[in-house]
């Protein structure tokens, strides 16, 4: 596979469940982003992961928590969400770079999270 | 604070018709980078261009063409000749120059081509 591949593409989980969404990058990149794309908003960046350490977390409740177990893997794990959380979820990756605001980010297809 | 401003939340035309996609940022920054991207309905953010606040050089990619001007602190995106392939939901986004992948996006603009 190439690219940036997101798993599940749907995911439909009740406010006590607890659930992850995984995302894989095949692309030899260092960095790793969630992004939130909610409807009628700009999306928003949630976490940032550089060389696997988190660089980055944009006040994001403690109900979401990210894990990068290597440059090629990032996981957001889901517990105890709300309704208004739900939204397609975007992991992208990209080169970590000296003027990182450069950086290209490619992006996954996204995970689809419906919390009823 | 940097803001993006996409104007247009919705366009319509008729295929083989020019538009022209506006996009209006704010920022103290005096190195910052502006991005396009295109979202299709399967989802994935596909990146158009990057431009550095340093060069305002206009730029055409087949019928895809960007206008940079500082000026007016816009980044406008134009598509000559657009086709049915082309509807998808566009994005303007600003990174500073340390920010990391750390993008400000606009709210996106949908445009639908129809034949």
């Amino acid at each position: 596979e190439t690219g940036v591949t997101q798993t599940p593409r749907h995911l439909v989980m009740g406010m006590t469940n607890k659930k992850s969404l995984k995302c894989e990058q095949h692309l030899g990149h260092n960095a790793m982003y969630w992004y939130k794309q909610s409807a009628k908003k700009p999306l928003e960046l949630m976490f940032v992961y550089n060389f696997k350490e988190q660089t980055e977390n944009n006040s994001v409740p403690s109900r979401f928590s990210p894990e990068c177990p290597n440059s090629s893997h990032l996981f957001l794990h889901l517990h105890t969400l709300q309704p208004e959380d739900s939204a397609l979820y975007l992991c992208a990756s990209s080169q970590a770079r000296q003027s990182s605001g450069a950086n290209v980010l490619t992006f996954g297809a996204g995970s689809r999270l419906t919390v009823l | 604070a940097q803001k993006v401003t996409q104007a247009q939340t919705e366009i319509s035309v008729v295929e083989k018709e020019d538009v022209t996609l506006d996009c209006v940022y704010e920022t103290r920054d005096t190195t910052y980078y502006l991005f396009w991207y295109k979202q299709p309905p399967s989802g994935e953010l596909v990146f158009l261009i990057r431009r550095n606040s340093f060069d305002e050089q206009n730029e055409i990619s087949g019928r895809y063409s960007w206008n940079f001007q500082k000026s007016t602190s816009s980044f406008n995106f134009t598509i000559t000749a657009s086709q049915v392939v082309d509807s998808a939901v566009y994005f303007c986004a600003l990174s500073g120059y340390n920010q990391g992948g750390k993008l400000i996006f606009g709210q996106g603009t949908e445009l639908s081509v129809k034949p």
